[in-house]
């Protein structure tokens, strides 16, 4: 058990929705981070929340926006969905700011299906 | 532009016989080369962080050795347990604080 929780595990929806994935990350971390894994892409950095404050930015799309709250809890909101969303959504977290240790403490995954 | 890439795609081994899986990068400023294992149905788990060339890591069966252009991952007298997708990650010294992947390698050992 690494420590952070995702929520929802699955996810079916179809087309146009928005869904919000959730995670907690592990006590004391206060960097998240979220992932993308399809089969055909592998994982994908997506974006980095620091004690509340975006740090980093990978190739998120204009249509996912996300968020970390002064809990230090993030969400991942995905909008007008399409059926190439299909995918693992990971969320991880760390310690620091930086990935220095590369050392990044993954979730379980929320699995998104839309139809 | 920045890439990770892993060989071969799929080992299958018995139990035992001891192999290698290579991860050859091409990013600028390598700030940190570094091996996961996933499991099916889970989140990759940390394995080894590699630094410089000639650095060497050990745990239990691997070992991760790195290169000025690539890293293996040296899996000794594997067991079905070490079944998993191993995936290798850089940072980089562009990087806004995302690592790279690979694709990964997936090893499966049968008894």
């Amino acid at each position: 058990d690494s420590g952070v929780t995702q929520t929802p595990k699955h996810l079916i929806t179809a087309t146009g929705q928005r869904v919000t994935l959730r995670c907690s990350p592990r006590s004391g971390d206060l960097s998240v981070y979220w992932y993308q894994q399809s089969l055909d892409q592998g994982l994908q950095f997506l974006i980095q929340y620091y004690n509340g404050e975006e740090r980093a930015k990978g190739n998120i799309l204009e249509r996912f926006s996300a968020q970390q709250f002064p809990d230090l809890h993030s969400e991942l909101n995905l909008s007008s969905l399409e059926l190439g969303d299909s995918a693992l959504y990971f969320c991880a977290s760390s310690v620091a700011g930086g990935i220095m240790t590369g050392e990044l403490f993954f979730g379980e995954g929320s699995r998104l299906t839309v139809l | 532009e920045d890439q990770v890439t892993q060989s071969p795609e799929a080992l299958r081994l018995q139990e035992g016989e001891s192999s290698s899986l290579n991860c050859s990068y091409t990013v600028s400023g390598l700030r940190g080369l570094f091996w996961y294992r996933q499991d099916p149905g889970k989140g990759p788990e940390f394995l080894f962080t590699l630094y410089s060339a000639g650095e060497e890591k050990e745990k239990e069966r691997l070992k991760a050795t790195l290169t000025k252009k690539e890293s293996f991952l040296h899996i000794t007298a594997p067991k079905p347990e070490d079944s998993a997708t191993y995936l290798c990650a850089s940072a980089h010294g562009g990087s806004q604080g995302n690592l790279i992947f690979g694709k990964g390698t997936k090893l499966s050992v049968k008894p």
